[in-house]
């Protein structure tokens, strides 16, 4: 079946803009990530939802980053009044539950954000 | 808080030679572990992962890890690697206790393979 997708791939914009970046889990998995890949550095969590429960917040850098999960499934990812920062590889994951980690997240193949 | 800490950022070897790729965890506990690959314009492929059991994990495309408690350690392996194993690898750590199910990552080694 289909993997996670992510849209768009490639996103250029200016500083100070908005941007929304679009995650569409694998069907009927409940658990959702973000994730940041700046140059030169691992993965740095951003956000997890599962189900209807409240997300997990922690590891959103500032106010300007948000993300909402809509009946579920499609997630956006929205950064307000973007910085130079900002830019890096955003990259969403899913999982079937989240009993415990024998679930494998699997990854979309990311948006790339340049803030110029 | 638990961290992942891969010491090289690029290795390069010969196609049929032996490969490893090292991985340090700090963590209080056992975590869960995870090696995943990052082909160039890829998402994430998961090669293998830890959870309990034998030290030794195999998994996809002839790749192998060993857990090491004394250690700490948790190295990829693969006894001759192709030119197609070029690519980005990222080691992974995963809580076991508390709501927290995110991955802690490395920093990743981006690996070179010569023909």
């Amino acid at each position: 079946g289909a993997g996670v997708s992510q849209s768009p791939s490639n996103k250029v914009t200016e500083k100070g803009k908005d941007v929304e970046l679009r995650c569409d889990p694998i069907s009927g998995h409940t658990a959702l990530y973000w994730y940041r890949q700046s140059l030169g550095q691992g993965l740095e969590f951003l956000i997890y939802f599962q189900g209807n429960s409240a997300p997990d917040k922690s590891g959103l850098p500032s106010d300007r980053f948000s993300a909402e999960r809509t009946g579920g499934s499609v997630s956006t990812l929205t950064i307000q009044r973007t910085q130079q920062e900002d830019s890096a590889v955003y990259l969403c994951a899913s999982s079937s539950r989240q009993k415990s980690f024998q679930e494998t997240q699997y990854f979309g193949p990311g948006t790339r954000l340049l803030v110029l | 808080a638990q961290s992942v800490t891969q010491p090289d950022i690029h290795i390069t070897v010969s196609e049929g030679a032996s490969l490893e790729l090292r991985c340090n965890y700090s963590y209080g506990a056992t975590p869960y572990l995870f090696w995943y690959v990052q082909s160039p314009g890829q998402g994430l492929q998961l090669l293998l992962k830890y959870f309990s059991g034998d030290t030794l994990v195999q998994g996809i495309k002839g790749f192998e890890a060993e857990f090491k408690r004394s250690q700490s350690s948790f190295n990829l392996r693969k006894p001759s690697v192709h030119w197609s194993d070029a690519a980005e690898y990222f080691c992974a750590v995963g809580l076991r206790s508390g709501s927290a199910r995110q991955l802690t990552f490395g920093s990743g080694t981006q690996l070179t393979v010569l023909p």
